[in-house]
């Protein structure tokens, strides 16, 4: 497609159950990156993957959190044990080489 | 880390009115500074950049200006428009490329009638 895309663009789980977010980033483009984004909050970032280059896990909040981008480009962002604090927009982005981020429309996780 | 800073948080003006929005950043190294606009249900985009080697950058009714000496960074949109009210971030970065960016907390924008 044209843009990054995101899914589920909504998703409620309870408390403890485990969610998977997915994101399609725009093709040819190298890096990847995760945000978070708390009600009226700013954007918080989370993690990125550079082309084959170990990503960058320096704003995962917890162990509970992992993310994976397979074959360069299909990424999931995974919430182990998940609690009502993780309740968030979480967008993704991806930008080409010379960078320039393409942000998606965002997955608004509710945890109750 | 890098650690940036928007004020306000909050700003209303009449149509035709001019906005501010000013930015600090606390890491040398960031040496670029991006801007984006959100509205309602849609993710950020992109509205305008700076480089650390330009002082100043216009495109239309939006400027952004740089003081690298002391921190800080400033959005200016001058003849502001009902479709400009949205949220805007501003961003800062060790490089243009591909690197992650530090935002800001946002500042909602509500341009009045």
């Amino acid at each position: 497609g044209a843009g990054v895309s995101q899914s589920p663009s909504n998703k409620v789980t309870e408390k403890g159950k485990d969610v998977e977010l997915r994101c399609d980033p725009i093709s040819g483009h190298t890096a990847l990156y995760w945000y978070r984004q708390s009600l009226g909050q700013g954007l918080e970032f989370l993690i990125y993957f550079q082309g084959n280059s170990a990503p960058d896990k320096s704003g995962l909040p917890s162990d509970r959190f992992s993310a994976e981008r397979t074959g360069g480009s299909v990424s999931t962002l995974t919430i182990q044990r998940t609690q009502q604090e993780d309740s968030a927009v979480y967008l993704c982005a991806s930008s080409p080489a010379q960078g320039g981020y393409t942000f998606g429309s965002g997955t608004r996780l509710t945890v109750v | 880390g890098e650690n940036v800073e928007q004020h306000p948080s909050t700003l209303s003006v009449q149509e035709g009115d001019s906005a501010v929005i000013k930015c600090t950043y606390s890491d040398s190294a960031s040496n670029y500074f991006p801007w984006y606009k959100q509205e309602l249900g849609k993710g950020p985009q992109l509205i305008i950049d700076i480089r650390s080697n330009v002082g100043e950058k216009k495109d239309q009714r939006i400027a952004v200006t740089l003081n690298k000496t002391a921190k800080h960074f400033s959005l200016h949109i001058t003849e502001t428009q009902p479709e400009d009210s949205a949220v805007y971030f501003c961003a800062a970065s060790q490089t243009s490329g591909t690197y992650k960016y530090i935002f800001g907390t946002g500042t909602r924008l509500k341009v009045l009638a």
